[in-house]
């Protein structure tokens, strides 16, 4: 049983369009991660989220850590293709410990 | 300059074989990862090193030893390889554990035939 669940699994949109790819859980985490891995690569860090209710943007993606701190969202507005690949949420669920890892949302942009 | 080198990039053997993969970081940081991805990209720790001490070791069969000859190597040791040991094997570092950044290598693509 996975601790995070990531949905949707897969996304296939045009390139200007907007997507959300939500992480959620019914344990309550000290921090979350998001990770973006392209074919080839190992993951790479976006941003650490670690107060609820916490936003926080990156250019043109939007982080958002849920009040209870169960859950996450990441909204990428108008996606381009450069942002395909496979993005991971991660949680900590006491400081200083392990990372538990998310399914990931394989995100395709179609040009 | 890579930050977190692994080697080899890919492997490939056949079952009962013991093979190691060696990882390596010039960040100076004091903790080392090993996580499994499996085919549909799950991506779960297995072990972690803190200044070559054993902090977390997950249920990992024992025939998966890692070793850590000094903070900036991690390399891991398979024994009697299985089917299922499959899978892209991904070295990563971090200057504290948790929610510090890790930074990831490139990953060990294993293929047991």
């Amino acid at each position: 049983t996975q601790l995070l669940k990531q949905s949707p699994q897969f996304l296939s949109i045009q390139e200007g369009e907007n997507l959300t790819v939500y992480c959620n859980s019914s344990s309550v985490f000290s921090s979350l991660q998001w990770y973006r891995q392209e074919p080839g690569e190992g993951p790479v860090l976006l941003v650490t989220v670690v107060t609820g209710g916490e936003v926080k943007k990156l250019k043109r993606l939007t982080f958002q850590f849920g009040d209870a701190r169960k859950d996450s969202s990441l909204h990428i507005t108008a996606a381009q293709p450069g942002d395909t690949g496979l993005y991971l949420c991660a949680g900590e669920m006491t400081a200083g410990n392990k990372l538990t890892f998310g399914g990931g949302t394989r995100v395709l942009v179609k040009p | 300059d890579t930050a977190v080198s692994q080697t080899p990039k890919y492997l490939v053997t056949q079952m009962g074989n013991d093979k190691s993969i060696k990882c390596e970081q010039n960040l100076g940081h004091d903790t080392m990862y090993w996580y499994k991805q499996d085919s549909k990209k799950f991506l779960k720790i297995m072990f972690s090193y803190n200044n070559k001490e054993l902090i977390i070791n997950e249920t990992v069969p024992n025939r998966f030893s890692p070793k850590s000859p000094d903070k900036a190597h991690l390399n891991l040791h398979i024994n009697s390889l299985e089917l299922g040991d499959s899978a892209v094997y991904f070295c990563a570092s971090s200057q504290l554990t948790g929610t510090e950044t890790q930074y990831f290598g490139p990953g060990t693509r294993l293929l047991v035939l």
